[in-house]
């Protein structure tokens, strides 16, 4: 069946570093969803991503999408203490998420 | 609408027992989906609705699991016969399938399972 991978597993920062988590699917996807996951929360959508070689930004956050559609990746420009949390993608499987295996990020002041 | 809700937050039973879990999507949410989280791992597809039409159910799932979505509008998860290893986070998310609509999930706050 559809895998999605992430890499890192886990990250340890300085507040002010930047971060990225790669995704890699196993499968070409129609899509590609980012979630955050709080310490003891739940997952919240981020942003979804349709095109081949798409770049979205949300403030510090900027989501790529791969031109095969078969991988993405997520970058935190200048880390803050409340980015902490786990990073998943989500792959579009056939009408249902296929979710990876997440990053999870710590951040020191 | 406050979102997407499950009932209980928490949930403790003995090996052998049979619990339930309830969840209220949102309700111009037409797609209802389950899932199971273990501490570290992403969340694990478990099963899936359009309406009150169960469409697709994981292949990892045993015949203990049921679920149903009654008239379209919030579901139950019912596991039978618990065992240690069903012990998790199981969640409860909603979708809007209609087209043109953003379809990112809308995840509620999970039921914890833990069977002693």
């Amino acid at each position: 069946g559809q895998q999605v991978m992430q890499i890192p597993q886990y990250q340890h920062v300085q507040e002010g570093e930047d971060f990225t988590t790669y995704c890699n699917s196993s499968t070409t996807l129609s899509n590609i969803q980012w979630y955050k996951q709080r310490p003891g929360g739940h997952p919240v959508f981020l942003i979804q991503l349709v095109k081949s070689g798409e770049v979205k930004k949300q403030k510090r956050l900027t989501f790529q999408f791969g031109e095969a559609k078969k991988n993405s990746s997520l970058h935190i420009t200048a880390t803050q203490t409340t980015d902490v949390g786990t990073y998943f993608c989500a792959g579009n499987g056939f009408q249902k998420l296929v979710f990876g295996t997440g990053t999870r990020l710590l951040v020191s002041p | 609408d406050t979102g997407v809700s499950q009932d209980p937050r928490h949930k403790i039973t003995k090996r052998g027992q049979n619990v339930t879990f309830r969840c209220d999507p949102i309700s111009e949410h037409n797609r209802l989906y389950w899932y199971r989280q273990t501490l570290g791992q992403g969340p694990e597809f478990l099963t899936y609705f359009q309406n009150e039409a169960q469409l697709e159910k994981s292949r990892l799932l045993s015949d203990r699991f049921s679920a149903e979505r009654p008239k379209g509008s919030f579901s139950t998860l019912e596991i039978q016969r618990t065992e240690q290893g069903d012990s998790a986070m199981y969640l409860c998310a909603s979708s809007d399938g209609r087209a043109g609509r953003p379809n990112g999930y809308t995840f509620g706050s999970g039921t914890r399972l833990t069977v002693v």
